[in-house]
């Protein structure tokens, strides 16, 4: 079935530096998501891209979908604390066509 | 308006025990899903349902059962919990099945089964 494998699996910064986590694909994609999940908290839908090389911001978050729909990624620029979690991208099975998930990035910030 | 409400939120269950975790959602959300989360492993798919009355399997669907008898509520059942079922599980809805919506999930269930 699909599987999507995202790097690294952890990440420690320091407050204001940048932070960025690849989600890699060995199939095409129609569509990739992201998603946070806070310590102790639930998955946040953060967004979906669909177009190939497809760029969107969100404040110190920008989400690329890359050319191939093979491979996307999230970056955040100059991290606060308030962006410690792990960070999920989700893409639709092959099987089932429901989400499946990558195994997350897990960032820290030390302020 | 509440979104997905999970109850419980912690349970411990000695192996062998059975118990039925509940998933309310108040979006009119047709599609709705069980996940676990086991650390390194991400979230994995038990069971889904894509509406009242409907139930599929996931990719890790074996020793759980579920139900969705009405639309806003989704049932997921362990009738001999094992060890390996300790986790954190989390109820999610959808408004399209389609993988081309974002979820919502809930606030999850920490369960132990010693």
């Amino acid at each position: 079935g699909q599987q999507v494998m995202q790097i690294p699996q952890y990440q420690h910064v320091q407050e204001g530096e940048d932070f960025t986590t690849y989600c890699n694909s060995s199939t095409t994609l129609s569509n990739i998501q992201w998603y946070k999940q806070r310590p102790g908290g639930h998955p946040v839908f953060l967004i979906q891209l669909v177009k190939s090389g497809e760029v969107k911001k969100q404040k110190r978050l920008t989400f690329q979908f890359g050319e191939a729909k093979k491979n996307s990624s999230l970056h955040i620029t100059a991290t606060q604390t308030t962006d410690v979690g792990t960070y999920f991208c989700a893409v639709g099975s092959s099987n089932t066509g429901k989400l499946i998930f990558g195994q997350g990035t897990t960032l820290q910030v030390k302020p | 308006n509440a979104g997905v409400t999970q109850t419980p939120k912690f349970r411990v269950l000695k192996t062998g025990q059975s118990m039925t975790l509940l998933c309310a959602q108040d979006m009119n959300h047709e599609y709705m899903y069980w996940y676990r989360q086991d650390p390194g492993m991400g979230l994995r798919l038990i069971h889904y349902s894509v509406g009242e009355g409907t139930t599929a399997k996931g990719e890790v669907p074996d020793g759980y059962n579920v139900s969705r008898l009405k639309k806003q509520n989704f049932l997921l059942g362990l009738e001999s919990a094992a060890p390996s079922q300790t986790s954190v599980y989390f109820c999610a809805s959808s408004y399209s099945g389609a993988a081309n919506y974002g979820y919502t999930f809930g606030s999850g269930t920490r369960l132990t089964v010693v």
